[in-house]
């Protein structure tokens, strides 16, 4: 089945650690994009990436960081410089000229 | 600036009962898509429905129709027959950018809860 993958679905780290959250995709999209999600909250894009070896920052990227190395991969990495990373975060691919994203069940970061 | 507004944070219906969710939006493109899309407690992001603007006709998707209004940009969600399974928070959202910056905007969302 095509789809995308999130691993883990929750993850419990330690103040000042970093973190990478996994987001594979085998729909061969060539768009992935990364979101974080407060309690009631919307969307708010953190990264997103059209193509191998680019990315973009989104409205949110301070403390965050990506890599595209491959098609299907786009992992996240939460550093220690992030100042509230406790969310719930969803990994998105798209088709580039289709537009609508597919999404990942998500992972869940507590961070104490 | 490119914007989404969903007016509505909290809606509630009887089950069978029909419901509207607004959503209005601010582009100054002249071709592009819009998107509903309903995420239930478990979650999961799930396209609902897709409109494309230069279509005069409004999408539908079973339960699901959308009332599309291009000179005013509105984009509204009709859910017919509503059922338990459709509670759920609901977001619309629509493209910006372009090239290596094509990405969606989405709306804050409206939490719609179907009542038994």
């Amino acid at each position: 089945d095509g789809g995308i993958t999130q691993s883990p679905k929750y993850l419990f780290r330690k103040e000042g650690q970093n973190v990478t959250l996994s987001c594979e995709q085998n729909l061969n999209h060539d768009a992935m994009y990364w979101y974080r999600q407060d309690p009631g909250q919307g969307l708010r894009l953190i990264y997103y990436s059209q193509i191998v070896n680019d990315f973009q920052k989104g409205d949110i990227a301070e403390g965050y960081s990506v890599s595209r190395e491959k098609k299907e991969s786009f992992p996240l990495t939460v550093t220690s410089a992030q100042k509230n990373p406790t969310a719930f975060y969803l990994c998105a691919s798209s088709s580039y000229r289709a537009g609508e994203q597919y999404f990942g069940p998500g992972t869940r970061l507590t961070v104490t | 600036a490119q914007t989404v507004t969903q007016s509505q944070p909290e809606m509630s219906v009887q089950e069978a009962e029909t419901v509207t969710l607004s959503c209005t939006y601010d582009t100054s493109e002249s071709n592009y898509y819009l998107f509903w899309y309903k995420q239930p407690p478990s979650r999961q992001m799930i396209l609902v429905i897709r409109q494309e603007a230069y279509k005069q006709q409004n999408a539908t998707e079973n339960r699901f129709s959308v009332n599309f209004q291009k000179a005013a940009k509105s984009f509204s969600l009709k859910i017919s027959d509503s059922q338990l399974g459709d509670t759920a928070m609901y977001f619309c959202a629509f493209p910006t950018g372009g090239g290596s910056n094509y990405k969606l905007t989405f709306g804050k969302g409206t939490l719609l809860t179907v009542n038994p």
